[in-house]
């Protein structure tokens, strides 16, 4: 995970934006990726980007890209309690396998 | 079906227990992974199978053993583990079967306790 980096913790109050930010080193990145992981639950995927887009949108989730900077970012509107969990970004490179996660940010929803 | 199965949920075994982890999925994926997952740590690769072959082993010490039956199924036999081997253990599929474009399907987990 030394590869991808993000914040470890973010607290968010119901109804308001969560922003969660990442930064990755290798800019041979082919993908970006956002997982959700829930208590005791597997990794869910919620979205990716290919790494010559710039934005992506999917309901209330945008990614930014910013491959110069190679910085990530999540954007959840409308943030509700069921989005209380780890999301961890990861990079896939080309010709392997393995994705590079980050260490996960744990993110409280508060009434 | 757009799921990986996972059995079992939970496996609590002794240092000298032999057991088995098994994951299933019916995607037409034809790459397989097994994922180690420390609590609050994002998880680590430790197998890949494509075309039912192994591709990768992390370096993992061989009292893991993968075994890919089928396209459908993956295997994690267990023996002669550690104390701190327990964690859980994820298992996914992606369907695109050539590196760098690993949209990844986990499964739930079986979380395994070692005594």
């Amino acid at each position: 995970g030394e590869d991808v980096e993000q914040s470890l913790f973010l607290s968010v109050r119901e109804g308001d934006s969560s922003v969660i930010n990442c930064t990755y080193t290798d800019s041979s990145s082919t993908y970006l990726y956002w997982y959700k992981q829930e208590p005791g639950a597997g990794l869910q995927l919620l979205t990716y980007i290919f790494s010559n887009m710039d934005m992506k949108q999917d309901q209330r989730l945008t990614v930014l890209l910013n491959k110069k900077d190679k910085h990530l970012s999540l954007r959840i509107a409308d943030t509700q309690t069921g989005d209380s969990a780890i999301y961890f970004c990861a990079e896939s490179i080309p010709n392997d396998y393995k994705l590079s996660f980050g260490a996960g940010t744990t993110v409280t929803v508060r009434a | 079906d757009t799921e990986v199965t996972q059995t079992p949920k939970h496996l609590v075994m002794g240092m000298t227990n032999k057991k088995s982890l098994k994951c299933e999925q019916h995607m037409g994926h034809r790459a397989m992974y097994w994922y180690k997952q420390k609590a609050k740590k994002p998880p680590e690769l430790m197998f890949v199978y494509s075309y039912e072959k192994l591709s990768i082993n992390e370096s993992v010490p061989s009292r893991f053993s993968p075994e890919c039956p089928n396209s459908s199924l993956l295997n994690l036999h267990l023996h002669a583990l550690q104390p701190e081997d327990s964690a859980l253990y994820l298992c996914a599929s992606s369907q695109v079967e050539y590196p760098g474009a690993n949209v990844l399907t986990f499964g739930a987990g079986s979380r395994l306790t070692v005594l």
